[in-house]
């Protein structure tokens, strides 16, 4: 069975600081997707990436990094320069690409992130 | 674009009473459904997928159920509250793409159920 764990339950740093939120995943397959979600105070679960496993290619997107690592069934995920907007529940996920339409997303049990300004 | 629609926003219900929640999607056709429950500072549970009109799954047995009575509609029901049913109650959806894949899930603004 997969399974996705987030060792860092809380977070804080102070503003400007650069931060990483880890993420470990488990699976028996060779094909499978990985997320990030951030969830702000409002609650609503905002999707951030998607990576697949073929691709271990580190993703930049802004302020925003991702590092996929299969040796070590890593997918850590690093804010730089953090802002205070940046405080949120992050939310790491794995799916399987199984058969069609039997898909689901397993979620760590998140990471919150406060930012200190 | 694609739009998701979850009322109510917030709901306060005694023990015992009736509960309906509904999801809407917008823009997508034959989308995957779900619903999820997030108990306060906690992660989230997944309760029903839908694949099709009138294909439920279900994740965790309880005194909930679901439907999905339309293509893009689901809801989530019961006939008596616990206090246990507390939390905040996301609906995602989900593309089919060619080659069954699931892609990432696109959530709701929730709906916040507090019962007493």
């Amino acid at each position: 069975a997969q399974k996705v764990t987030q060792a860092q339950t809380e977070i804080s740093v102070v503003e400007k600081e650069d931060v990483t939120l880890d993420c470990v995943y488990e699976t028996r397959d060779t094909t499978y997707y990985l997320f990030w979600y951030k969830q702000p105070p409002s609650g609503e679960l905002v999707f951030l990436i998607r990576r697949n496993s073929f691709d271990e290619q580190n993703e930049i997107s802004g302020r925003y990094s991702w590092n996929f690592q299969k040796s070590t069934s890593s997918f850590n995920f690093t804010i730089t320069a953090s802002q205070v907007v940046d405080s949120a529940v992050y939310f790491c996920a794995l799916s399987e690409a199984g058969g069609f339409g039997n898909e689901k997303l397993t979620f760590g049990t998140g990471t919150r992130l406060t930012i200190i300004p | 674009s694609q739009t998701i629609h979850q009322w109510p926003a917030t709901l306060v219900q005694p023990v015992g009473s009736p509960l309906s929640l509904e999801c809407t999607v917008e823009g997508t056709s034959n989308p995957n459904l779900y619903w999820y429950r997030q108990a306060a500072g906690r992660g989230l549970q997944l309760l029903f997928y839908s694949v099709g009109i009138g294909q439920i799954s279900s994740e965790v047995p309880q005194n909930l159920s679901a439907s999905r009575p339309q293509d893009r509609q689901f809801i989530l029901s019961s006939k008596k509250l616990l206090l246990s049913d507390s939390g905040f109650y996301l609906c995602a959806w989900s593309p089919l793409p060619p080659g069954g894949a699931l892609y990432e899930q696109y959530f709701g603004p929730g709906t916040r159920l507090t019962v007493t």
